[in-house]
């Protein structure tokens, strides 16, 4: 499959603890989104990175990229009640014009 | 406040019909796109159009149809060759990145989607 694996596939952490999720891939990448979609809603950009890059930050969001091991992950620290929702890495390759998605990971804030 | 709207929320089929969703940006963006979401899984692309008059079948295009005669709206119709159309479908849009960076790139911006469902 060409699809990105997460890990885990859910996580249930009590609020103002940090939340890790990682997503492996087995092709090289031209860059690697994270997008965030709450239940029953779109999806909602948060970072992308690019290959040649191997972190980002945006706000409480930070994002690794390790092309060697072929995976990224991404952190969000002190959690909030809101930021329960499903993550979703996507990659892009250089030959195409299409993202490839991972299945998510189901994030659960308890209060 | 620019965005992409979809339209109905909810959507019922019977057998043998085709059914139309829909989706207008105002974001001014040249590529829109298509996905079909299924329960614990990611999404799956059907149709994707980087310019008016011109699209491309995703992975999954069977059983579907698009049309792309404005800019602004990317309609999809999910007929009846479509034997499993329970889905939530995504429409999504991008901007057109300058050569050679390639569209795939740039961050897509996502309506809220359409639930269909069969009667």
């Amino acid at each position: 499959s060409q699809q990105g694996e997460e890990d885990p596939q859910a996580l249930s952490i009590q609020e103002g603890e940090n939340a890790t999720m990682n997503c492996s891939y087995k092709t090289s990448i031209n860059n690697l989104q994270w997008y965030r979609q709450n239940s029953g809603r779109g999806l909602v950009h948060l970072i992308l990175i690019r290959s040649n890059e191997r972190e980002k930050h945006s706000g409480r969001l930070r994002v690794t990229l390790d092309t060697s091991k072929k995976s990224s992950s991404l952190l969000i620290t002190a959690s909030r009640a809101a930021d329960t929702a499903s993550y979703f890495c996507a990659r892009s390759m250089d030959s195409n014009y299409q993202l490839i998605w991972g299945a998510g990971t189901k994030l659960i804030i308890k209060p | 406040d620019g965005g992409i709207t979809q339209s109905p929320k909810y959507l019922f089929r019977k057998e043998g019909q085709n059914v139309t969703l829909s989706c207008e940006q105002n974001l001014n963006h040249d590529a829109m796109y298509w996905y079909r979401q299924d329960p614990g899984q990611g999404l799956r692309l059907i149709y994707y159009s980087q310019i008016v008059n011109d699209f491309q079948k995703g992975d999954i295009a069977e059983g579907y149809s698009v049309s792309r005669e404005k800019k602004e709206s990317f309609p999809l119709t999910v007929t009846s060759a479509q034997k499993n159309p329970t889905a939530f479908y995504l429409c999504a849009s991008s901007i057109f990145p300058p050569p050679g960076t390639g569209t795939s790139n740039q961050p897509q911006h996502f309506g809220d989607g359409t639930r269909l469902s069969i009667l």
